[in-house]
């Protein structure tokens, strides 16, 4: 069964810093996997989409990275600001109509 | 502009009293979804539909129903709300599951009293 699991739960980082979110996956099966920003109680906004023949999208200061042997995907945020401040999800479409979330990583940046 | 929309968004009802919670999109996808979303336990998936006439239950599926009758329109209904049921939910659409990115409606807060 896949499990998508996020690490850290929590990150407070202070403003202008790079930092890197983590998901890892059990099963490296998958079709592709996303990272999502969710801001508290709304919707989540895609931020990227990850095909499994792919190894990393860019978009902005946000890049992406895919390592399916291992089971990891990266989130690298560069020069954080306040407006980051969200929690981020990665997600694993495995299949048969199954998308896996992880708990996601809830991120503040401190001005 | 593409959008996946949902009513209500937020909603406060007793135990019993059936509700609906409409869910459409403008992108012409065939894939749609319903995610419950609860603290500690993640995302869930409720119900999806592959295509018009076509669906299939998540991992949570008690307590809902659905139906597809048109492809833009994904509505999750539930006959008898009960406490547990309340939750955030989410509905989302995709061109397809094996490339297609994922896009969600802002949720829909359900309280059951």
């Amino acid at each position: 069964k896949q499990e998508v699991t996020q690490i850290p739960a929590a990150l407070s980082v202070p403003e202008g810093e790079n930092l890197v979110l983590n998901c890892s996956f059990t099963d490296s099966a998958i079709y592709n996997l996303q990272w999502f920003r969710q801001d508290p109680g709304k919707g989540l906004t895609s931020l990227l989409l990850i095909q499994s023949s792919q190894r990393e999208q860019t978009s902005g200061r946000l890049n992406a990275s895919l390592d399916k042997s291992s089971g990891r995907s990266t989130l690298y945020i560069a020069a954080s600001q306040p407006g980051d401040s969200a929690t981020y999800l990665c997600a694993v479409y495995t299949g048969g109509f199954k998308t896996i979330f992880g708990a996601g990583t809830r991120l503040f940046v401190k001005a | 502009e593409a959008q996946v929309t949902q009513n209500p968004r937020y909603l406060i009802t007793v135990t019993g009293k059936k509700l609906t919670v409409t869910c459409s999109q403008n992108m012409n996808h065939e894939y749609m979804s319903w995610y419950r979303q609860d603290p500690g336990l993640g995302l869930r998936q409720i119900y999806y539909s592959m295509n018009v006439e076509v669906t299939d239950k998540g991992d949570v599926p008690e307590g809902y129903k659905v139906s597809r009758k048109e492809k833009r329109n994904f509505p999750l209904i539930l006959e008898s709300p009960s406490p547990n049921q309340t939750s955030l939910y989410f509905c989302a659409s995709s061109s397809r599951g094996d490339t297609g990115e994922l896009f969600f409606g802002e949720g829909s807060r359900l309280t059951v009293l």
